[in-house]
């Protein structure tokens, strides 16, 4: 079957540096998609990769190792507002939307 | 760019009615808008794919007689959730993709739209 896995809940301190890290088993490999989730909200893009390597937008950063089936998400500088759910999905062959359970980060001060 | 909307934002109804939520892609055209719904502290689960003048695709386990999806042009998506029931109760997002040029290979997102059925 198909599976996204990354952990439930990390926490971290204010303008501290956390890894989200994102392992998947997928059925095919068409990109992968980090999402923001704010409580009560719907998810809003943060990154796409789809080759192997680091792409940067400003404090976040997203790593992809397609042969491992691994990605990150790399928060720098965190501030209060960071404090969401972050969500990982992974495109497979079909082009369909796999995705993670999401991981809440609880940011302190 | 790339702003997607959705009518109504949150909505009560009692058990039996039937509820029409709209999913608008404002600034960019979507042959493929998605359908899905998210349950308290559980991930998003696609319930259907809308594609512009023909038929959804359901999801496995999603009843297409009850989950009424419509796609009228290439900006406009609806859902009409019919006889609703309590246990309809929940948020339910579409998002909707570019159909060609920047950004077609992302997914935007609506801000969702909470049901409670009474």
């Amino acid at each position: 079957g198909q599976n996204i896995d990354q952990p439930t809940e990390m926490t971290a301190t204010e303008g501290a540096i956390v890894q989200i890290n994102c392992t998947y088993q997928t059925s095919g490999f068409n990109g992968l998609f980090w999402y923001q989730q704010h409580a009560g909200e719907a998810p809003t893009f943060l990154s796409y990769n789809v080759l192997d390597g680091l792409e940067e937008k400003g404090r976040f950063s997203s790593f992809l190792s397609r042969s491992k089936g691994y990605s990150y998400l790399l928060l720098k500088e965190l501030q209060m507002k960071d404090s969401a759910s972050y969500l990982c999905a992974v495109r497979d062959s079909n082009y369909q939307l796999i995705w993670g359970a999401g991981t809440k980060l609880i940011i302190k001060p | 760019g790339a702003v997607v909307s959705q009518h109504p934002s949150w909505v009560i109804c009692k058990s039996g009615t039937s509820v029409k939520i709209e999913c608008r892609s404002l600034d960019f055209q979507a042959t493929t808008m998605f359908w899905y719904r998210q349950f308290p502290k559980q991930s998003l689960m696609l319930m259907a794919t809308s594609n512009e003048g023909s038929k959804a695709t359901y999801e496995q386990g999603v009843e297409k007689d009850k989950f009424l999806i419509n796609h009228a042009s290439l900006t406009l998506s609806t859902l009409t959730v019919t006889s609703a029931h309590p246990e309809d109760s929940s948020f339910y997002i579409c998002s909707a993709s570019p159909t060609s040029g920047r950004g077609s290979d992302t997914q935007y997102f609506g801000p969702g739209t909470r049901l409670t059925v009474l």
